[in-house]
């Protein structure tokens, strides 16, 4: 069964610097991954996905992401943070096109000014 | 085009009583999956409507019940409300159920349970 662990649960950075939130997933078959983003009191907003080709994604509002496949990870990456990006980011892979999409338990980003 | 929309935004219940939750799907789309998210938690499948007909479920008791009508809008009920219910309830429709990884959430709909 697929399973996923972001290895943080809080994160406070300065604004206009460097974040990376991380991700590694449990599969032997090949993976779909996502990230999603929540703002405070609101639903999920997709900011990036892998699904083939490229291991480097690029999403909205400057995120990146890389698909590690040796070491099943998919760490999401911004070279500089903004006020604006505080929220919760959930990352999530799903095995197939069928099946559900598996959620982590979410790390929650603090941008300080 | 419309995004998704679920109603109530809020909504108390009292323990042992009954709820029903209602989103929009996105025009065009024909798929409608349902969620749980625990304060401080991820959300988690309760399970996926495809043109009308349940396709799949997440790891939730048969209280909890759904319906997708013909214009794809859907229902989420919950019989005999429990207090670990209390939670943000989302709701995401996808084009097709065969990529239903490609989902619109809507706002949510608090539900608090006393």
């Amino acid at each position: 069964a697929q399973s996923v662990t972001q290895l943080d649960s809080q994160v406070p950075v300065f604004e206009e610097a460097p974040v990376e939130l991380r991700c590694n997933y449990s599969s032997s078959v090949s993976v779909y991954l996502f990230w999603y983003v929540q703002y405070p009191n609101q639903g999920l907003q997709l900011l990036l996905k892998y699904l083939s080709g490229s291991t480097l994604v690029k999403g909205i509002n400057g995120f990146e992401a890389e698909f590690n496949k040796s070491q099943t990870s998919f760490h999401l990456r911004k070279p500089s943070v903004h006020i604006s990006d505080t929220a919760e980011y959930f990352c999530a892979p799903c095995e197939t096109s069928y099946d559900k999409v598996i959620f982590g338990p979410g790390t929650s980003l603090s941008v300080i000014p | 085009e419309t995004g998704v929309t679920q109603s109530p935004t809020h909504l108390i219940k009292t323990r042992g009583q009954q709820v029903t939750l209602r989103c929009s799907s996105q025009s065009g789309h024909n798929t409608v999956s349902w969620y749980q998210q625990a304060l401080g938690q991820g959300p988690q499948f309760i399970f996926q409507y495809y043109r009308e007909e349940e396709n799949g479920r997440g790891n939730f008791p048969p209280r909890f019940s759904g319906l997708q009508f013909p214009n794809y809008s859907s229902e989420l009920n919950v019989n005999a409300l429990e207090l670990d219910d209390s939670a943000l309830y989302l709701c995401a429709s996808s084009p097709t159920s065969y990529t239903s990884y490609e989902q619109y959430f809507g706002p949510g709909t608090r539900l608090t349970v006393t």
